[in-house]
């Protein structure tokens, strides 16, 4: 059972064109944040959300954090063949003291020239 | 750039082969950690360390085991490999920013196949 469930788990449209991932789960989290995965690489971070309700914009991708701090989304507007790739989503938890991250199984996008 | 660096890089082995990974860091982070990454699964947790000779095991730990004897070096053992161990395995460490911030950043990874 994933604890941040991701989706489309697959997408693929044409340049141009606005989409919107998904992040969810039935925890609440102290933060959630976005990675982005170019195939040969690991993941890198692009933004950390903090406040419930937050909205946060990286040139034409924009982030939300829902109210209640369980769900996320990602959009972006006028997609562009860079843009392709795969987007985890991630929360932290502490667990036995231990700090832990774990990751939605990921949203991997293709952007059509 | 958090200095990690993961060998090697790509691995071809048999099954019941022992195999090790290493992680190597350069900048004294307490946290490592070594995910596998799987279609359709995301990155899942293997183990982590919270500082030397101190690790964990996380939620797929069967059949590898952990080293840390150095801050900057973090291993990861398959004791006899099998090919439901070929994947992509990512070593990472973790910055604390505040209240509720791990970050992580993340090698680039090593491509191991199992036959």
């Amino acid at each position: 059972t994933q604890l941040l469930e991701q989706s489309p788990q697959f997408l693929s449209i044409q340049e141009g064109e606005n989409l919107t991932v998904y992040c969810n789960s039935s925890s609440v989290f102290s933060s959630l944040q976005w990675y982005r995965q170019e195939p040969g690489e690991g993941p890198v971070l692009l933004v950390t959300v903090v406040t419930g309700g937050e909205v946060k914009k990286l040139k034409r991708l924009t982030f939300q954090f829902g109210d209640a701090r369980k769900d996320s989304s990602l959009h972006i507007t006028a997609a562009q063949p860079g843009d392709t790739g795969l987007y985890l989503c991630a929360g932290p938890l502490i667990i036995q003291g231990a700090q832990k991250l774990v990751f939605g199984q990921g949203t991997r996008l293709t952007i059509n020239p | 750039d958090a200095g990690i660096t993961q060998s090697p890089r790509h691995k071809v082995t048999e099954t019941g082969t022992p195999v090790t990974l290493r992680c190597h860091q350069t900048e004294n982070h307490r946290y490592m950690y070594w995910y596998r990454q799987d279609p359709g699964h995301g990155l899942r947790l293997i183990h982590y360390s919270y500082g030397v000779k101190d690790t964990d095991k996380g939620e797929v730990s069967d059949g590898y085991s952990v080293s840390r004897s150095k801050t900057e070096d973090f291993l990861l053992t398959l004791e006899s490999a099998t090919s439901s161990q070929t994947s992509v395995y990512f070593c990472a460490i973790s910055e604390f920013r505040g209240s509720g911030k791990n970050i992580q950043y993340f090698g680039a990874g090593t491509r191991l196949s199992v036959l």
